[in-house]
């Protein structure tokens, strides 16, 4: 069980370039996000997924897109990478549990920066 | 005014001394309060987690809400220099809500 996993761990990329951030969970949880974390601003949250199929945007989503096509996969796209991006990018699940939602369980994140 | 405050610290400390850590927050709507606990280069983990007033201990930590004066606390007794890390207090509105909203995270480092 390796609970969320993130690659790559570390990433280089110029202005304009763009790639996907990859995310996957084996503990079959419903709920999935992308939050990023800049140097103390705590987590602020790009996108969230309650589904396969389902996403909506979180505080922070402008310059990025996501998909969740299965249970397990919730990767990031970043299209036309800007320095503003620079940042680690943490990918968490959770689920529900009579109704209500239980902890997420956070990836070891992703260091972006863009130059 | 934030939703959540939190003082970013440093905050240094000699083993053994009981830790305060807080959060204030503007949202009456916030429920359900957690701690996570963050080591450098690594992902938040998740401490205490608590809903509405009142106290819980789990070993060492204690989490504390204050509903009224809008309060959080995690309080460590006994610290040890395995509990230098940062810790960010999350907040989210209800039942079925997933949308936490964390501060800033307080930096705790245990001198031996």
């Amino acid at each position: 069980n390796a609970g969320v996993t993130q690659t790559p761990k570390f990433r280089i990329l110029k202005i304009g370039q763009s790639m996907t951030l990859q995310c996957t969970q084996d503990m079959n949880h419903n709920y999935m996000y992308w939050y990023r974390q800049d140097p103390g601003m705590g987590l602020k949250l790009i996108y969230y997924s309650v589904g396969a199929g389902i996403t909506d945007k979180g505080e922070v989503p402008n310059g990025y897109n996501v998909s969740r096509s299965t249970t397990e996969d919730f990767p990031l796209r970043l299209e036309l990478a800007a320095p503003s991006q620079t940042s680690v990018y943490f990918c968490a699940s959770s689920y529900t549990k009579q109704g209500l939602n239980t902890e997420a369980f956070f990836g070891q994140g992703t260091r972006l920066t863009v130059v | 005014q934030k939703e959540v405050e939190q003082d970013p610290g440093p905050l240094s400390v000699p083993e053994g001394a009981i830790v305060s850590l807080n959060c204030t927050y503007s949202n009456s709507a916030f429920q359900y309060f957690m701690w996570y606990r963050q080591y450098s280069r690594k992902g938040p983990e998740l401490l205490m987690y608590t809903y509405s007033s009142g106290n819980k201990e789990d070993g060492r930590f204690t989490a504390q809400v204050d509903k009224s004066s809008k309060y959080i606390s995690l309080f460590i007794r006994d610290s040890q220099p395995s509990d230098s890390a940062t810790y960010l207090c999350a907040m989210s509105p209800g039942a079925g809500s997933y949308q936490l909203t964390f501060g800033k995270g307080t930096k705790l480092s245990v001198i031996p």
